[in-house]
This record gives C-alpha cells, structure tokens and sequence, in this order.
C-alpha cells in the first residue's frame, strides 16, 4: 500500500512562476518529512525538511507547507529556475528510535520553460 | 572529503548470472540502504541495515541479497531469481537523525 502519495506526476511552469507539488499521507506516526530533489543520473540529495511541530519551513527559494490536521504537506518554489528542472520526491518517516526507513512518494517531473 | 560512492555507474548483467553492487560511506553512518529506482515508481527499498552485521528486508527483497561486514560497506547482490533486474540502483545512508544521504547511484541492465 502506498503510505505517501505524490502529485502531480509532471509539472510545467514558466521561468519566474512558483512550482507546487502536493504531498499526502496515512500514517499519523510519521514526523519526518523531507524532499529532494533528483537530476537525471544522479542520486537524489535532500533539499529540505520539516518535522510537524512547525506549519511552514523556509529556505532560500525553496518553501515546505505542512498542515497536519489534513495530513499533508506540499513544496513550493518560488521565481523558478530552468535550474530547478529535476525529479522532485517528497518523503515521510516515523519517530528516529533507530534510523527509521523513509517512505518515498512517487516523484513530480517539474520543467521550468523560459 | 566525505560521502558515498558506489559502484560500477552502469553494469550488464546476463541472464542467470548473480551481479554484486557496490557501496561504501566514509560518514560514519550506522544505518545503510538499498533502493531500487524504475520509471514512475519512485523509491522502493530492497534492504536495510541499521547496525553491522544485521540487515532487514524491505519493500521488495526477492531476489536480491546483501551483506554488512563492515560499518562502511553494504554491497548488494542481485541474483539470477531476480527476473526484472533492469532498473536505476541506490545506495543511501543515515546517522540518528532521520536525513538519508545518497550516493549516485548504478545503472543495471
């Protein structure tokens, strides 16, 4: 069963315009949540993350929503970058008792067009 | 200058053969994992391990095995039961606080 699931599977966005993608999950016991973000050949490297005792979590360009009640949690890229075309996959996992296993969504193909 | 490497970066393997993948981390990490990565399927986990010398299954174990003899090294063997071995490999790494961190990976055809 999927635990996290992902949408959309591909977005376009103009260069300068702000990219979402949407997050949801089952498990309440999940309180680890990150992205990352994956080029073509590349592993995936972590690009931010959020724990649910906070509602927003910002980094430079890159912005992580949460809403724990609705148990979900997006990504938003603001004035996107074509440098910021890659395979986006957000993820959740439980409580850290033992480096708990992540639980990946299916990933978002995000394309910024000039 | 620390991180994980893994390799070969691509490999062939012929039918009824075992390949094995390799991965090593200088992090210092307790936990290591194994993923495989298919078109529009996302992650799925194959194995973990959280402490030397012990290993779990995950998602999609069949056909697959590995060892950790080593804090440093998880290499994974996929095997000739293994029927759809075609897919993007990655190897990935943990210390106490949740964050994975990746290595680049090795294409298997």
């Amino acid at each position: 069963q999927q635990q996290v699931k992902q949408s959309p599977q591909s977005l376009i966005v103009q260069k300068g315009g702000i990219s979402i993608i949407n997050c949801a999950y089952e498990n309440t016991a999940f309180d680890y949540f990150p992205w990352y973000q994956q080029f073509p050949g590349k592993g995936p490297a972590l690009l931010i993350a959020i724990r649910p005792d906070v509602s927003e979590k910002k980094e430079g360009r890159f912005t992580i929503s949460f809403n724990k009640s609705a148990k979900q949690f997006s990504l938003h890229i603001m004035d996107s970058q074509p440098g910021d075309s890659a395979t986006y996959f957000c993820a959740a996992s439980k409580p850290n008792f033992g480096n708990e296993k992540l639980t990946f969504g299916t990933g978002t193909r995000l394309t910024i067009i000039p | 200058d620390g991180g994980i490497t893994q390799s070969p970066k691509y490999l062939f393997r012929k039918e009824g053969q075992n390949v094995t993948l390799s991965c090593e981390q200088n992090l210092n990490h307790d936990a290591m994992y194994w993923y495989r990565q298919d078109p529009g399927q996302g992650l799925r986990l194959i194995y973990y391990s959280q402490i030397v010398n012990d290993f779990q299954k995950g998602d999609i174990a069949e056909g697959y095995s590995v060892s950790r003899e080593k804090k440093e090294s998880f290499p994974l063997t996929v095997t000739s039961a293994q029927k759809n071995p075609t897919a993007f490999y990655l190897c990935a790494s943990s210390d106490n606080y949740n964050e994975q961190f990746f290595g680049p990976g090795t294409r298997l055809t």
